[in-house]
């Protein structure tokens, strides 16, 4: 079955630009899709099929896919940024989570 | 507005089955697709699996294949998942996820079942 492999942190100093990378065996050939989540709430989507932002996300946050690494990119990273964030991708007519990345700011 | 409205918490015993309920509004329920996913406290998402609530096709992970059962009524616009002979490693939150082409764009807040004898 097809994993995905995220670091289990990063650190960001305040202001300054996080990536949270996902990795997958030519992951490059897939859609990939980020999510956040906060203590206690549900995840919310941030960015999808690679790059795309759903209305509502700041543009700090932007995504890329090449390869067999996948990288979600937060500029300017501020105290809300702080979360858990997972990568998806769509494998043989399933859903697949990478293990998530705890992003301290 | 788009939204996902879960039933409450449930307290089960090992060995029982629970039946959460997700009911769509603010779009047509029949043209999306419906994730179920869960959270043990702590841990990771896991995928459990999906219904295609136009044409009723599931599609289960392997692990919970064997006691797993989604079912979509496009009259109450709502989806139910169903998890039978619970155990412990079963509590956890379970969220129902809209599908948009096999990503999520929007989630209910979570119901949250504990397993407990």
């Amino acid at each position: 079955s097809y994993e995905l492999t995220q670091p289990l942190s990063v650190s960001v100093a305040l202001g300054q630009t996080a990536r949270i990378t996902c990795g997958g065996n030519n992951i490059g050939s897939k859609n990939v899709h980020w999510y956040q989540q906060k203590p206690g709430q549900a995840p919310v989507l941030v960015i999808y099929r690679d790059s795309n932002r759903p209305s509502g996300i700041p543009e700090r946050f932007s995504g890329s896919n090449s390869g067999n690494t996948a990288t979600l990119t937060i500029s300017r990273a501020q105290a809300g940024d702080e979360a858990d964030y997972y990568c998806q991708v769509w494998d043989s007519s399933i859903v697949v989570f990478g293990g998530g990345t705890k992003l301290t700011v | 507005q788009v939204q996902l409205v879960q039933s409450g918490a449930e307290v089960k015993k090992p060995g029982a089955s629970v039946k959460v309920s997700c009911k769509a509004s603010g779009y047509s329920f029949s043209n999306y697709g419906v994730h179920w996913v869960r959270q043990a406290p702590g841990q990771r998402l896991e995928w459990m699996g999906w219904i295609n609530a136009d044409i009723g096709n599931t599609k289960y992970s392997q692990k919970f294949q064997d006691r797993i059962t989604i079912i979509g009524d496009t009259s109450a616009s709502t989806a139910y998942m169903e998890l039978s002979s619970l155990r412990s490693e079963d509590t956890a939150v379970y969220y129902c996820a809209r599908d948009l082409t096999y990503y999520m764009d929007v989630w209910g807040k979570g119901t949250t079942v504990t397993v407990s004898s």
